[in-house]
């Protein structure tokens, strides 16, 4: 049972490059996330898919895009990269479908974007 | 905005001792977790405490609530090397149930 496995783990792009990071979870979960962690900041909600078909904005979605594939696939995609954009961005998944309250999360591993 | 703040940024103790985190926050929560983050990886979920709650046990974690101050403790017992990590508090608020909002962490550092 691999749980929430995401790509790249590491990546350098250029400024004005884009990129998608792929994700994929394998616990029949309904909702989705895509955060990113900055030293100090602690974890920023991108965006989220609370079911399959839908996806909302979080605490940071400028710049990026997402793809809720299906329901194990949840994409996101950096049309312009920026250096702003240099961070640490896990990807994560929960049961809930209508609220969170309660359900736990589980984590990927982390992708580790640079944008030089 | 983050809803949680740890404190302190960074503790570290001897192996053997009691470690105390606290976390507040600052609007009506449905419930608060824990997580923790090794170096280099993932979170991982430890604990959860719903608002109606006071005080959860789980193993050598204890953590309590106070809705009224709205402030939450995480307290490791007996401590570890391999607890040395860090440590997020995490809540849902009452008008966004979908999201959970992060606090930054506390660092902590278990010595052998």
């Amino acid at each position: 049972n691999a749980g929430v496995t995401q790509t790249p783990k590491f990546q350098v792009l250029k400024t004005g490059q884009s990129m998608t990071l792929q994700c994929a979870q394998d616990m029949n979960h309904n909702s989705m996330y895509w955060y990113r962690q900055d030293p100090g900041m602690g974890l920023r909600l991108i965006y989220y898919s609370a079911s399959e078909g839908t996806t909302d904005k979080g605490e940071v979605p400028n710049g990026y895009n997402v793809s809720r594939l299906n329901k194990r696939e949840f994409s996101l995609r950096l049309e312009s990269a920026a250096p702003s954009q240099t961070s640490v961005y896990f990807c994560a998944s929960s049961y809930s479908r209508v609220g969170g309250s309660g359900n736990t999360i589980y984590f990927g591993e982390g992708s580790w974007l640079t944008v030089v | 905005s983050q809803q949680g703040e740890e404190d302190p940024q960074a503790l570290s103790i001897q192996e053997g001792e009691n470690a105390t985190m606290n976390c507040s926050y600052k609007t009506s929560i449905n419930n608060l977790q824990w997580y923790r983050q090794n170096s280099g990886r993932g979170l991982v979920h430890l604990i959860l405490i719903r608002s109606n709650e006071r005080e959860k046990h789980s193993g050598r974690l204890r953590v309590t609530l106070d809705t009224s101050k709205k402030s939450s403790s995480l307290l490791i017992t007996a401590s570890r090397a391999a607890d040395t990590a860090s440590y997020f508090c995490a809540t849902d608020s009452l008008s966004s149930a979908r999201q959970l909002t992060f606090g930054s962490g506390t660092q902590l550092t278990v010595l052998p």
